[in-house]
Parts: C-alpha cells; structure tokens; sequence
C-alpha cells in the first residue's frame, strides 16, 4: 500500500543536540512538507519542497534545516538553535495541481519529539 | 490569500446528537476545501473534499459537508454522533489557481462526545 511513513514515533533531545525526524513516501508525490504541531496552536508550516534539491522556508523555519535529495524522502534536522523543539511533527506530501490535480494532503503518523 | 475560520475550538455533543462543526473561508477565486480529523497522537486524516463538483460533498465516517458560496462556508456535520467521533478536526481550503496546490488549515475544532 502507498502511504507515508515518520520514524521514528517517539524522539528524546538532549539539550544542544541536533536531531533528525525522518519521512519517506511511496506515494510519487512532488511536493513534501513539514509542519509542527502545538496544544492550541494547529498546524504551523516549517518547510516545503516542490521538487529535488529545492525547498522554501514556511513560517515558523527558524531553527531547523532540510533537504530533499530524492523524491521520496524529506527529512527535518531540528537543530540546537531552536530553543523551544518540543512539539508533535508532521510530515505530508501532495500532487501538484498543475500535473495531477490536487486532492489535499496525505499525513504521516508523526514523531513526536521531546527535550530532556 | 486565502484563510479559513473555524468557530469554535471546543465543541461537546451528547452521543446520537447532531455534530455540526463550523468553517468560513475567504478566498480571491474558487477555493478547494478539506476537512482533516486527528485522533490523539496521530496524523490528520482526510474526511472530505470539495474540488469544484456537488456542492454536498459525503465523506467516511457519515460525515458530510456543503459549499455555500453564497455563505463562503463549508460546514462539517453527522446527524447521530458516535463515541469514536471523539477526536480533533481540521477545515483547510487551497486555491484553484495555486500551481502549489498549498493548504491553509484552520485552527482546528476538538470535539468530545458524552454518553
């Protein structure tokens, strides 16, 4: 079955440290992104990605980094320079309405990552 | 632009009573509309969607929604909740004339249901 996948479910952090919050998708979609989720604030966009090797910043981009060396996979690297990283992260990818038609977003089931 | 509204961030419904969950949308041309629900821990998945077809559009669950442009609402209802309802949902419209195809989510409405 298509889909899309985080690993892992649950992250620790230590203070200073970066860490990395994967997602691959099967799904041949084109665009891929991440958002962060906090109790009452919704859904807050990071970063997004349209095609390989390109990717823009979302609102909230100040402390992590991505990349997108292959289609399938967009993974977030929280850095240390994030101060508050706490939160419950949310990859999804698309098709872009231009090729395919647009039917929203498919989500991953999320990491959630906590500093200890 | 576009933004998307949702009244309400906390709604309680008896079980087997009507759930009507509230979007308002504003959009320059015709939008696409979605409504997400999020069951703890876990990621959004899609209800319904509404792309330019049936202004009633039915989704899983029994749920289902209108677009009233007239209105600029895409309200999200169930005639008879269930227990399993109980979870957190998402209204997020997109415009037709986006190449991107990018979201604009709604602040998101949690829904308890009571015995």
């Amino acid at each position: 079955d298509g889909g899309i996948t985080q690993s892992p479910k649950y992250l620790f952090r230590k203070e200073g440290q970066n860490v990395t919050l994967s997602c691959e998708q099967n799904l041949n979609h084109d665009a891929m992104y991440w958002y962060r989720q906090d109790p009452g604030q919704g859904l807050r966009l990071i970063y997004y990605s349209q095609i390989v090797n390109d990717f823009q910043k979302g609102d909230i981009a100040e402390g992590y980094s991505v990349s997108r060396e292959k289609k399938e996979s967009f993974p977030l690297t929280v850095t240390s320079a994030q101060k508050n990283p706490t939160a419950f992260y949310l990859c999804a990818s698309s098709t872009l309405p231009r090729r395919t038609g647009f039917y929203g977003y498919t989500f991953g089931s999320g990491t959630r990552l906590t500093v200890v | 632009a576009q933004s998307v509204t949702q009244l309400g961030s906390h709604v309680s419904v008896s079980e087997g009573a009507l759930v009507l969950l509230r979007c308002n949308y504003s959009s320059s041309v015709p939008p696409y509309l979605f409504w997400y629900v999020q069951y703890p821990n876990q990621g959004l998945q899609l209800l319904l969607k509404y792309t330019s077809a049936a202004t009633l559009v039915k989704g899983i669950n029994g749920f289902e929604a209108e677009f009233k442009k007239s209105e600029t609402s895409f309200h999200l209802t169930k005639p008879s909740a269930h227990m399993s309802d109980a979870a957190e949902y998402f209204c997020a419209v997109s415009l037709t004339t986006d190449s991107w195809g990018k979201l604009q989510f709604g602040a998101g409405t949690q829904v308890v249901v009571t015995p």
